[in-house]
């Protein structure tokens, strides 16, 4: 059983340019989390998505941010405009059940690096 | 201070040594996970300890939970040289929006050989 996969594992853009994020849920799962590490910071929420539904963005940028988990496919974090203080280390959770007591499984990451 | 602050922020141990990290919160809670996170890695679920549980036990790993204090903490015994990594714990806030975790900064835990 395959865990959480996500890619690219690194990306770098220029300023200005888009970066999509991709991230597989563990067999099983259908709830996403995403979560947003700085350097020398712990890890911060930023939106939580079923199938199809965006459960709770509260945590995401108001602007340039988006997130969507389709049907078929992976979970996608989208950041348009990318500026520098977008750099960090982009973390997607799953888990079979979105409530209480489940465990979220992480995937390695994605670290975006804006030039 | 933010929820699921762990300290001491980096601790640095002999290897054969017991290390012990520990982590306060402030809202009431439903669960507290540790993870381990290795430098440029992604995040190891180690252990989830339940608001009702006191104790909990994984290998040579030991948390404990004392939401009277809204403090846990976590023991690993006859550390190893690959036991090296950040330590996070984190919280769900009990009552909405429980699967939104809350990290705190971390522990850098060296052991040496």
């Amino acid at each position: 059983n395959a865990g959480v996969m996500q890619n690219p594992r690194h990306l770098v853009r220029r300023r200005g340019q888009e970066a999509r994020l991709r991230c597989s849920p563990m067999k099983g799962h259908s709830h996403v989390y995403w979560y947003r590490q700085l350097p020398e910071e712990g890890l911060k929420f930023m939106v939580y998505l079923q199938k199809e539904n965006i459960i709770d963005e509260s945590g995401m940028p108001k602007e340039r941010f988006s997130a969507e988990f389709p049907k078929e496919g992976p979970s996608i974090l989208r950041i348009q405009q990318v500026v520098r203080g977008d750099s960090a280390a982009y973390f997607c959770a799953s888990s079979p059940l979105g409530e209480d007591g489940n465990e979220q499984f992480f995937g390695p990451g994605t670290r975006l690096t804006v030039l | 201070s933010q929820q699921g602050e762990e300290d001491p922020q980096a601790l640095s141990i002999q290897e054969g040594e017991n290390a012990t990290m520990n982590c306060s919160y402030k809202t009431s809670i439903n669960n507290l996970q540790w993870y381990r996170q290795n430098s440029g890695r992604g995040l190891v679920h180690l252990i989830l300890i339940r608001s009702n549980e006191r104790e909990k036990h994984s290998g040579r790993l030991r948390v404990t939970l004392d939401t009277s204090k809204k403090s846990s903490s976590l023991l690993i015994t006859a550390s190893r040289a690959a036991d090296t990594a950040s330590y996070f714990c984190a919280t769900d806030a009990s009552g909405g929006s429980n699967y939104k975790l809350t990290f705190g900064k971390g522990t850098l835990l060296t052991v040496n050989p």
